[in-house]
């Protein structure tokens, strides 16, 4: 099965800085990649995903790219801002009806002021 | 983006109740729905996939008969917790896949405490 691996599991910037999150997935037929944030008790949130059809994809300070070959995708932040601060999940799956997302474990931003 | 209920958002129990979470597809029609259970720091661990009109899928070592699971339209699955203990307290959260672009959306969490 699919194996999703996320660093770093935590992570602090100062405001205004660029905030970078890396994941590498294990199956190669794995072509959906959603990037969800989580705030404390609340439901993950999509925030951004990509397919493995093209190789970046940018929503004013987010970007999201990915690296097929080396089954690597990754999450850019740029201009952080305090309410960032949140848990962030990469996530793989298959693009097939009721195929399952697999995580990462997690990272935890957070953006000093 | 797209809207996913839960309810209720927090509820305590006693040991040995049931208590039945509902999760609702507010704006598009969800042909699979799944469950999750969040520990506290950790990762979403899956729990069961949810068809319409049909049996759960339910992931290895969650009990089906304690964890019923129930499709009953393209926009409701419901959870129940059977005989509550208090190790099943947790933070229980629904997702549902958009039938049309497969991306899958997240409720707001459902709260359980087992006194």
């Amino acid at each position: 099965g699919e194996n999703v691996e996320q660093h770093p599991s935590t992570l602090s910037v100062q405001e205004g800085d660029s905030a970078v999150i890396k994941c590498t997935y294990s199956d190669s037929a794995s072509n959906y990649f959603p990037w969800y944030k989580q705030e404390l008790g609340k439901g993950p949130q999509l925030i951004i995903d990509i397919r493995s059809n093209v190789g970046e994809k940018k929503d004013q300070r987010i970007a999201v790219t990915l690296n097929k070959t080396a089954k690597h995708f990754s999450l850019h932040i740029t201009e952080t801002q305090p309410e960032d601060s949140a848990v962030y999940f990469c996530a793989a799956r298959r693009e097939t009806s009721g195929s399952r997302l697999t995580f990462g474990e997690g990272t935890q931003l957070t953006v000093n002021p | 983006g797209a809207v996913v209920s839960q309810h209720p958002s927090r509820v305590i129990c006693k040991s040995g109740t049931s208590v039945k979470i509902e999760c609702r597809s507010l704006d598009f029609q969800a042909t699979t729905m799944f469950w999750y259970r969040q520990f506290p720091k950790k990762s979403l661990m899956l729990m069961a996939t949810s068809n319409e009109g049909s049996k759960a899928t339910y992931e290895q070592g969650v009990e089906k008969d304690k964890f019923l699971i129930n499709h009953a339209s393209l926009t409701l699955s419901t959870l129940t917790v059977t005989s509550a203990h208090p190790e099943d307290s947790s933070f229980y959260i629904c997702s549902a896949d958009d039938a049309v672009s497969y991306e899958q959306y997240f409720g707001p969490g459902t709260r359980l405490t087992v006194t």
